[in-house]
């Protein structure tokens, strides 16, 4: 069955920097396009960067641009995300989802990022 | 960038009773593929989100055929024939047409 697991999350100070892995299992990761979404606490769902299957094309919100890079290591099944120059709004729960038709089909359980003083 | 709007933000059902949920983008949502990528997803209290329905109609595996999508362009809706208790939660649509990619507010479910 497939199954996406989120780690790396943690408290950071504004400014600072954190990296969230997704390893994959359960499919052929080097299929698939991948996505980050994310969700601040009591809010709804935003979306914040993909990539495609292999990696030749990544795209990002507006929020985020130019401080988070998304990659991937095929053999190691893993997505990232590289967050740097943190903002208190970054405060969410952090979800990788793969792709499918543009409809996100699998999901992990997320991994809350707190950024605070 | 497109905007995606829902209505209504809350929605109160009678078990058994249909529901139906409205999503409208800012901008058409038909790709140069041809293809128009809406979707609607669930996420119920303490969950992950999960997938109900892909590329505006396409119900994915496992989802009760209650639910259903439907729409063209602009304007798009989710139907739940018969609202059941295990329903209650928050519906998003999501655009994956264009980048920047976007979610709609979210719709609250809830139970009369």
């Amino acid at each position: 069955q497939v199954q996406l697991v989120e780690s790396g999350g943690g408290v950071v100070q504004p400014g600072g920097s954190l990296r969230l892995s997704c390893v994959a299992s359960g499919f052929t990761f080097s299929n698939y396009g991948m996505h980050w979404v994310r969700q601040a606490p009591g809010k709804g769902l935003e979306w914040v960067a993909f990539i495609r299957s292999d990696g030749s094309d990544k795209y990002y919100s507006d929020s985020v641009k130019g401080r988070f890079t998304i990659s991937r290591d095929t053999s190691k099944n893993t997505l990232y995300v590289q967050m740097n120059s943190l903002r208190l709004e970054d405060t969410a729960v952090y979800y990788c989802a793969k792709d499918a038709w543009g409809g996100l089909d699998y999901w992990g359980q997320g991994i809350l990022v707190t950024v605070s003083s | 960038d497109i905007v995606m709007t829902q209505t209504p933000l809350s929605s109160p059902v009678t078990l058994g009773q249909p529901a139906s949920i409205s999503c409208r983008s800012s901008q058409s949502l038909v790709h140069s593929d041809g293809n128009t990528y809406l979707s609607w997803l669930q996420q119920r209290p303490g969950q992950p989100p999960r997938l109900l329905i892909y590329k505006i109609s396409d119900r994915f595996s496992g989802v009760p055929d209650r639910f259903s999508g439907s729409g063209a362009g602009t304007d798009f809706t989710l139907k739940i024939s018969r609202v059941e208790a295990e329903d209650v939660g928050v519906y998003y649509c999501m655009q994956a047409t264009q980048s920047p990619y976007s979610f709609g507010q979210g719709t609250k479910l809830e139970i009369k």
